[in-house]
């Protein structure tokens, strides 16, 4: 049993709507993430969190705007989608050791997002 | 560039043993995992190896050959419970988590 939570599970919303995803880790950790994953492609990092502090954006478009209140919740908020932004968004928490360790990522269930 | 290779889909019949590769050329090494992924469901952590060599877990293993670039994922003893995608992984210099594409298994009775 994952001790990361995201919702909703399952979204729909039309181009012009402004909807938020919602992540919260009960494992401790202080490194969260946003990850797109569409079929058949490997997962792509979208934002990392180290201690609050957003460390990689990997070139995201700003219709996507993460935010992280604090250690244990992680937000995706998303405003002008277009249809190709359909997929499964993942979020993940790690114990956020950079310096070394296996530092395991484990994972939320994912939203499916669909853009009409 | 940064590259990991994995089968798109592979089919095996339960009891039996299949072996899931892993070619990856990335900037460093810092590690490789691997994760199962049930469809609609979270990844969850199978293995890590960081050193040369095999990690046995029950059921699974993984293999890790650094100057070879390549894993793979052994799978023993094949239960249906198994049918799931199946994720590389590897660490890289950056620390960065550098994915492949996963690899369908599907189990046939």
């Amino acid at each position: 049993e994952t001790g990361v939570t995201q919702t909703p599970r399952h979204l729909v919303m039309g181009m012009t709507n402004k909807k938020s995803l919602k992540c919260e880790q009960h494992l401790g950790h202080n490194a969260m993430y946003w990850y797109k994953q569409s079929a058949k492609k490997p997962l792509e990092l979208m934002f990392v969190y180290n201690f609050k502090e957003q460390t990689e954006n990997n070139s995201v478009p700003s219709r996507f705007s993460p935010e992280c209140p604090n250690s244990s919740h992680l937000f995706l908020h998303l405003h002008t989608l277009q249809p190709e932004d359909s997929a499964l968004y993942l979020c993940a928490s790690s114990a956020g050791t950079s310096g070394g360790g296996t530092d395991t990522q484990y994972f939320g269930p994912g939203t499916r997002l669909t853009v009409l | 560039g940064q590259n990991i290779d994995q089968p798109t889909e592979m089919t095996a019949t339960e009891g039996a043993i299949v072996q899931i590769n892993c070619t990856y050329q990335t900037s460093g090494f810092n590690g490789l995992f691997w994760y199962q992924q049930h469809a609609g469901e979270a990844p969850t952590f199978l293995s890590y190896n960081v050193l040369d060599g095999l990690e046995e877990k029950g059921r699974f293993s993984s293999f890790l050959s650094r100057s070879k670039g390549y894993s793979y994922l052994l799978l023993k003893e094949l239960q249906m419970k198994d049918s799931a995608s199946y994720l590389c992984a590897v660490r890289d210099s950056n620390y960065q988590l550098i994915w492949g594409a996963g690899t369908k298994l599907i189990i046939k009775p």
